[in-house]
């Protein structure tokens, strides 16, 4: 029972350098989440996607760019990394609210740590 | 705007002694709060959630919350700790059909 899987754990980037962090989900969930966790602001949303195929600016989107080609996976790309996005990465995903089940939370990955120099 | 606020950043107590967490909320409509476990190196854990009608909600490892629509609070609770519930605990409210928002955290250390 795999639930979020990030991958990879740790990265070290130089400033300039892109890379992409991988997130998938066996759970069947709708929506997908990408935050950023730094030190004393708890969590703040990046982007997010509410289905295949589409995505949204949550907080924080500059400097980052996402895709959802694949209802399970959600790729988060950083295409020139700046020391001011060194921080710890986490997806989470969920299912939809409805009617009858209004309140559903998410579910998150262990996270990747990124480190920009 | 939906939000919380957990006005304490760290929360010290010892073994087998009560553990309070508190969190306030400010909503406009039903609120659904949740809160949420994060270990070290771990990503975040779910532990419970506001149930509309249900002012004490039981969740995840002897864990509950107090929810008092006066105060406007949602305050986790476990009547006695333990070494290992040490870690760093979210309060978060639903925004929209989409998103959550975020307290900053209180850290739990529980002294043996």
């Amino acid at each position: 029972n795999a639930g979020v899987t990030q991958t990879p754990k740790f990265r070290v980037l130089k400033t300039g350098q892109s890379m992409t962090l991988l997130c998938a989900q066996d759970m069947n969930h709708e929506y997908m989440y990408w935050y950023r966790q730094d030190p004393g602001m708890g969590l703040r949303l990046i982007h997010y996607s509410v289905g295949e195929g589409t995505t949204a600016k949550g907080e924080v989107p500059d400097g980052y760019n996402v895709s959802r080609l694949k209802k399970q996976n959600f790729l988060l790309g950083l295409e020139s990394a700046a020391p001011s996005q060194t921080s710890v990465y986490f997806c989470a995903s969920s299912s939809g609210h409805t009617g009858r089940r209004p309140n559903q939370p998410q579910h998150f990955g262990d996270g990747t740590r990124l480190s920009i120099l | 705007a939906q939000s919380v606020a957990q006005p304490e950043d760290q929360v010290n107590v010892a073994e087998g002694n009560p553990l309070t967490v508190k969190c306030t909320y400010s909503v406009s409509g039903n609120p659904y709060l949740f809160w949420y476990v994060q270990y070290p190196n771990r990503g975040l854990q779910f532990l419970l959630k506001y149930i509309t009608g249900d002012n004490l909600v039981k969740g995840s490892y002897g864990f509950e919350a107090e929810f008092n629509k006066s105060q406007t609070s949602f305050h986790l609770k476990k009547p006695s700790a333990l070494v290992s519930d040490s870690a760093l605990y979210f309060c978060a409210v639903r925004v929209n059909d989409y998103k959550l928002s975020f307290g900053a955290g209180t850290t739990v250390t529980v002294r043996a």
